[in-house]
């Protein structure tokens, strides 16, 4: 079974909503990462939260962690045209990999 | 700020032939990922190195075979390409004396099988 899962599997806004995105997983975690990836290229880090923090800001992201829960969220503000692309989340657990969730398709329109 | 460095960026193979794919890490990284990411698909772990040594390994085909060289650098080798090779593969490092692992992702390379 899938470590992340992310829900909604895809979003669409209009610019200047915000954005918001939530993560699954399954198993202990050292930390958790986001990523954003745009269409069939590389994979952009954008923010890592550590299992013993409950919420990270970085610009107009905001992540929260529920160790309890196992879950995670991703809020982007005042969303951007080019915010478009796809958001993965990855927990890293005993080994060091990453293990990836479905991703979340986000389209902002102009 | 240098970042991880892949080649080639796209490579087009038939089905049975071999690949190497290159990864050249950021400098003073000392731990290197491989992940595969299918058409459509969340990025899969394959192997990774820690100072030249293999230090996990996930879903790889025993048809791909990878080794960190002295410089760091390393390589992910396939043989006997099927189809469902066609993907992006990402290399990507960190450096394990930091207190959190935040990976550092190279472009990837897209290799289409035919």
């Amino acid at each position: 079974s899938q470590q992340g899962e992310e829900d909604p599997q895809a979003l669409s806004i209009q610019e200047g909503e915000n954005a918001t995105m939530n993560c699954s997983y399954k198993t202990s975690i050292n930390n958790l990462q986001w990523y954003r990836q745009n269409s069939g290229r590389g994979l952009v880090h954008l923010i890592l939260i550590r299992s013993n923090e409950r919420e990270k800001h970085s610009g107009r992201l905001r992540v929260t962690l529920d160790t309890s829960k196992k879950s995670s969220s991703l809020l982007i503000t005042a969303s951007r045209a080019a915010d478009t692309a796809s958001y993965f989340c990855a927990t890293e657990a005993a080994g060091n990999k990453l293990t990836f969730g479905g991703g979340t398709r986000v389209l902002v329109k102009p | 700020a240098a970042g991880v460095i892949q080649s080639p960026r796209h490579l087009i193979k038939e089905k049975r032939e071999t690949a190497t794919l290159k990864c050249y890490p950021i400098p003073r990284h000392d731990t290197v990922y491989w992940y595969q990411q299918g058409p459509g698909q969340d990025p899969q772990f394959l192997i990774s190195f820690y100072e030249k040594m293999q230090s996990d390994k996930g879903s790889i085909p025993d048809r791909f075979s990878a080794q960190q060289f002295s410089d760091y650098h390393s390589e992910l080798n396939m043989s006997s390409l099927e189809l469902g090779d066609s993907a992006l593969y990402f290399c990507a490092s960190t450096r394990l004396a930091l207190s959190y692992n935040e990976q550092f992702f190279g472009p990837g390379t897209r290799l289409t099988v035919l």
